[in-house]
């Protein structure tokens, strides 16, 4: 199975800030990558697909980057709205496996 | 509008069996692969396994390989997620998400609200 290692686990931020989370794979997925961003209490929300594609109806500062085995989702100006957790995941073959997940919180 | 609308929550002692729920709208339920995910509680998502729905053709994930069936039934719409034996291990959410198949990948873009199954004594 293909690991998936989200750094930083958690992450305190600030209305404003510019905040960018890492995945890595423990192979080489090319650019199959996956980002979802989930409340509590709700099901996860796709915000990339295929590393870079920003899925329809997500604000333009979210934006994602990578391929291969390194992978970023940068949030340019945090909102109230995106504290929440954050999961990659990857495509590249069966599993499918994500992240372990990083939990965005207000500072 | 596309909605998958999961079951309700359940509770089950140990070794009951279990079958849960997730209801396609949208008149694209053999267009789509249907994929089965849990969140223990305060944990991260786990893929379980899929099902294409026009020929129930399934993968599953080796963790769950043996302790999980998954099926569907085109004529109403419906994926199922079956256990025979629960386990008290089986508490937490599970959620449907769906995917196109081939070269589209697997991007889950619309998912259920998520079915609670609590397996206490």
């Amino acid at each position: 199975d293909i690991q998936m290692t989200q750094s930083p686990s958690s992450l305190s931020a600030s209305v404003g800030d510019r905040v960018t989370i890492t995945c890595q794979a423990s192979q080489d997925i090319s650019k199959f990558l996956n980002w979802y961003q989930q409340k509590p209490g709700k099901a996860p929300n796709l915000l990339i697909y295929d590393a870079s594609n920003l899925e329809t109806g997500v604000p333009s500062r979210f934006s994602g980057s990578g391929s291969g085995t390194d992978f970023t989702l940068t949030i340019s100006s945090l909102q109230p709205e995106d504290f929440a957790t954050y999961y990659c995941q990857h495509y590249n073959n069966l599993p499918i496996t994500f992240g372990q997940g990083t939990r965005l919180e207000i500072k | 509008e596309v909605q998958l609308v999961q079951s309700g929550a359940e509770v089950k002692k140990p070794g009951e069996s279990l079958r849960i729920s997730c209801k396609v709208s949208g008149n694209t339920f053999t267009t789509y692969w249907i994929s089965w995910v849990r969140q223990m509680p305060g944990k991260g998502l786990e893929w379980m396994g899929r099902i294409d729905p026009s020929d129930s053709y399934t993968n599953y994930s080796p963790s769950f390989q043996g302790h999980i069936t998954i099926s569907a039934d085109k004529s109403i719409s419906t994926a199922y997620l079956q256990w025979s034996s629960l386990q008290a291990s089986d508490t937490a959410m599970y959620y449907c998400a769906r995917h196109l198949g081939g070269s589209s990948g697997v991007v889950f873009d619309y998912w259920g609200q998520g079915t609670l199954v609590t397996v206490s004594s």
